[in-house]
């Protein structure tokens, strides 16, 4: 199963509301997760089951989707959370090649 | 709390062998709702790349295209888990972090901070 992330870089501002792509190319369900990464930072866990909040991330983080279309909103973007995003496949624990938010 | 930790060196030569160990603590990995341990790497400028998965049972998975070079083993007891490479290449040179693979959320709930693998002669 391949994991496709669009767009790949994504040019915003602060308190913008976006939302990320993520496709999955065979049925997959509601197992995906969001993993964030920060430079230099290992990623962390943000939503998984595909809507999933994870433990201590902020409400402003949303996930939907089920079987092979994800989305992942952020309702008014932070200077914090420009970073790389990732979705993951975990059933076959594949990742997608990610989306950079960058400050416009 | 559940943290880990990733070590082992930081320069090897190609053909070498890379020997990982992860040290955990704050689960068991000798009960069920421990599930298991993963790693993952992350090369120069590349997304993320899961590499293998051991379970509490002893099961364990590997990714289709290393997995004639990859072996992972668990020393519950020492609470340590060791990921192997074979053979290894420059191109395998980057980050090297393990995870938790947790019960609950099915993914990979808590990370190490990494460590930085360089394959150079």
């Amino acid at each position: 199963i391949v994991m496709t992330q669009s767009p790949a870089t994504l040019s915003v501002s602060p308190g913008e509301r976006i939302t990320l792509s993520c496709r999955a190319s065979h049925y997959i369900a509601s197992n995906l997760a969001w993993y964030q990464q920060k430079p230099g930072q290992a990623p962390r866990l943000l939503i998984f089951g595909a809507s999933t909040r994870a433990a201590g991330i902020p409400p402003r983080f949303g996930g939907s989707g089920s079987g092979t279309e994800f989305t992942l909103t952020i309702s008014s973007l932070q200077s914090e959370d420009f970073a790389v995003y990732y979705c993951q496949h975990y059933n076959n624990y594949t990742f997608g090649q990610g989306t950079k938010l960058e400050i416009k | 709390q559940i943290t880990l930790k990733e070590s082992g060196p930081t320069l090897v030569k190609p053909t070498q062998t890379l020997t990982l160990t992860c040290s955990f603590s704050g689960f068991s990995l000798s009960t069920a709702d421990g599930v298991g341990v993963a790693w993952i790497r992350q090369t120069p400028g590349k997304a993320l790349e899961w590499l293998a998965l051991i379970y509490w049972d002893g099961g364990y998975r590997y990714s289709p295209s290393l997995r004639s070079r990859l072996t992972i083993t668990k020393d519950s007891s020492k609470q340590q888990v060791v990921l192997t490479m074979t053979n290894m290449d420059p191109v395998d040179t980057g980050t090297y972090y393990c995870a938790h693979h947790s019960l609950n959320a099915g993914a990979f709930d808590v990370w190490g901070q990494g460590t930085v693998v360089t394959v150079s002669s």
